[in-house]
């Protein structure tokens, strides 16, 4: 398997418009995290999926960020209005069912840096 | 809620000598996993060593090695022998039991000089 692919790996964009980040997970993982990497705040979990369905969304920081699993080979991220300070680096990683001492770890992708002027 | 506390946002080691860096983390859960990763420059995350809470053993992988204080709620990484390419960002992080949510620190930059 290629590991988790995401898309694109930088993202200039101006103030105000739409970005859409992309996460293709390991195939058979059946869990799947976004993450926001800022210097202030380390690795923020923002949302994470169980086969496709979102469990918990509490990290997603407004109403701006919106997050969707259509499948379970595809996921997206997407901020509209986008602004400044959501200039970060953006991280997917998936991650097996747990089965006991076995599949705990979670595998991440290279990152998506955004960058909103 | 679950949290990971990365109290030191820089250390720096000597290669060859030994360093160990903090975490800990505050659960009312009484199984979890606990994990330490690695980032380089490169941005890539590589899982250094897992430990699951149950277990008293204290995990090691090579160099690596933690030591796990279930009371105290604590877990620091030591890293013997450094060399050069330790250097790197490390996260402390925490998976639940009951949830599999995976919550990560705010990181430690290790500098190893020559």
């Amino acid at each position: 398997d290629a590991g988790v692919i995401q898309s694109p790996r930088h993202e200039v964009t101006e103030m105000g418009q739409e970005v859409t980040l992309r996460c293709k997970p390991i195939s058979g993982h059946d869990y799947l995290f976004w993450y926001r990497q800022t210097m202030m705040r380390g690795l923020e979990l923002l949302i994470y999926f169980n086969n496709n369905v979102p469990i918990d969304d509490s990290g997603m920081p407004e109403d701006r960020f919106s997050a969707k699993m259509p499948n379970a080979s595809f996921s997206t991220l997407k901020i509209q209005p986008s602004e400044p300070r959501d200039s970060a680096v953006y991280f997917c990683a998936s991650s097996f069912l747990r089965t006991g001492e076995e599949n705990t770890e979670a595998f991440f992708g290279q990152g998506t840096r955004l960058t909103v002027v | 809620a679950q949290t990971v506390t990365q109290s030191q946002p820089e250390m720096s080691v000597q290669e060859a000598e030994t360093v160990t860096l903090s975490c800990t983390y505050d659960t009312s859960e009484s199984d979890y996993y606990l994990f330490w990763y690695k980032q380089p420059p490169s941005r890539q995350m590589i899982l250094v060593i897992r430990q699951e809470a149950y277990k008293q053993q204290n995990a090691t992988e090579n160099r690596f090695s933690v030591n796990f204080q279930k009371a105290a709620k604590s877990f620091s990484l030591k890293i013997s022998d450094s060399q050069l390419g330790d250097a790197a960002m490390y996260f402390c992080a925490f998976r639940s039991y009951n949830t599999d949510k995976l919550i990560f620190g705010t990181g430690t930059r290790l500098q190893v000089f020559p």
